[in-house]
């Protein structure tokens, strides 16, 4: 059974913080990782897709970094708001997506 | 575009009741899913289709069963609900099954069991 784990578990941070978090995968047939953003009552949306390692994706204040090799990915948000407030997913992907359970973010204004 | 859309969007059932969840996507996905998400478990798959015509198990496939009964719509079935099954339900949609295209989620289905 492949595992892919988040953490911490839950955050709070302070508005204007800066935090990030982490998704270890399974380093060996490493085909892409994705990450979502979930706000309470709504679905999961798509935040980056990636797939090479090294890469980094940013969309506007959150970016994210892919290590393939040892098998970890972080996100970060810089300078967090109150609307960052969500679950943030990662999952693995094979022939079908493998999600962590997420990291609960909570930014206090 | 409506994206994915699902119904009922809360039921409740007594044990042994069963129902169906409906799920429709309007963006030619060739690909459908169904999860559950409970606390601390993070998504789960339950069923999905790769392609019209075609569906296969999940994570965790007992206890239900699945239609895709055209390109749009892929049904869950629970043929005698029980507690266990508490739970919120989502549909995804992606370009392709196999491949990294992002997945695109319903609103959700809160479905509980007494």
């Amino acid at each position: 059974i492949l595992n892919v784990e988040q953490s911490p578990q839950s955050l709070h941070v302070q508005e204007g913080d800066s935090t990030n978090f982490t998704c270890s995968f399974p380093s060996s047939n490493f085909y892409a990782l994705h990450w979502y953003r979930w706000e309470t009552a709504k679905s999961p949306e798509a935040l980056f897709v990636m797939t090479l390692n090294g890469d980094e994706k940013k969309k506007g204040r959150i970016s994210a970094t892919l290590n393939t090799k040892e098998g970890y990915s972080y996100l970060y948000i810089k300078g967090s708001q109150p609307e960052d407030s969500a679950t943030y997913l990662c999952a693995f992907n094979t022939d079908k997506l493998i999600f962590g359970t997420g990291t609960r973010l909570q930014v206090f204004p | 575009n409506a994206g994915v859309t699902q119904t009922p969007k809360f039921q409740v059932l007594k044990t042994g009741q069963s129902m169906t969840l409906q799920c429709a996507q309007d963006m030619n996905h060739n690909s459908m899913y169904w999860y559950r998400q409970d606390p601390g478990m993070g998504l789960r798959l339950i069923y999905y289709s790769a392609s019209e015509g075609t569906t296969d198990k999940g994570e965790v496939p007992n206890g239900y069963n699945v239609s895709r009964l055209n390109k749009r719509e892929f049904s869950l079935r629970l043929e005698s609900a029980a507690p266990s099954q508490t739970s919120v339900y989502f549909c995804a949609s992606s370009d392709i099954g196999r491949g990294f295209n992002e997945q695109f989620f319903g609103p959700g289905t809160r479905l509980t069991v007494l």
